[in-house]
């Protein structure tokens, strides 16, 4: 079955520092891929996403991602981190299921020391 | 992309009560999408919103639940009936463009963020 797994639920970095916040997924083809932030409140923004190509994606804010296909992984990076990036991070993929859906990882909580 | 517009953009409501809820969206865009996320938890598909047919719900979540209208390419309503405290939770919608590969890519809305008591 499809899956996504973020193994990181809370993750807290300084302004400044180096960020990478890992998705592994499980997908029987290549699959579409997606990282996705939610700020307090607010609804979700794609931040990039993975259809084919170069397997190094530039996305909004900064962000970058990497498709890893041997390691069924899309670990997103930003080399340094903002106090604005505070926020639940979520990767997902897809299509799945007849209607073309995506599943989500869980999240990760990422909070940032000044 | 698209600008997806929520209403409302939360509420409080008594157990046993329905709520319904507005999405709208500036272009008229392929499928529409209802998710649902528990306090604390990831996302969850609820169904697809199916213009001018019945939609398609997920395993878990049916119809007398949850029954959903799409009356054109550009608004969607979901409705929460005869709710209960297990039904607080932010409802997104979403929306997927058609064409091409981002054809599976989606947006959301800022989302509905419902208390029942």
């Amino acid at each position: 079955a499809q899956s996504v797994t973020q193994p990181d639920i809370h993750i807290t970095v300084s302004e400044g520092a180096s960020l990478e916040l890992r998705c592994n997924y499980s997908y029987g083809a290549t699959p579409y891929l997606f990282w996705y932030v939610q700020s307090p409140g607010q609804g979700l923004q794609l931040l990039l996403k993975y259809f084919s190509g170069d397997t190094l994606v530039q996305g909004i804010k900064g962000f970058e991602a990497e498709f890893k296909r041997s390691q069924s992984s899309f670990n997103l990076r930003k080399p340094s981190v903002h106090w604005s990036d505070a926020a639940e991070y979520f990767c997902a993929v897809g299509p799945s299921g007849g209607y073309n859906k995506l599943i989500f990882g869980a999240g990760t909580r990422l909070a940032v020391h000044p | 992309s698209a600008v997806i517009s929520q209403k409302p953009s939360r509420d409080i409501c008594q157990r046993g009560t329905s709520l319904t809820i507005q999405c709208q969206v500036d272009s008229q865009v392929t499928m529409m999408f209802w998710y649902r996320q528990q306090p604390g938890q990831s996302l969850t598909l609820i169904a697809t919103a199916n213009q001018g047919s019945e939609a398609t719900y997920e395993s878990g979540f049916v119809i007398d639940k949850f029954p959903i209208s799409r009356p054109n390419l550009t608004f969607s309503t979901l409705t929460v009936s005869n709710m209960s405290p297990e039904d607080s939770s932010i409802y997104l919608c979403s929306v997927r463009m058609g064409g091409g590969r981002s054809y599976n890519e989606q947006f959301f809305g800022p989302g509905t963020r419902l208390t029942v008591l």
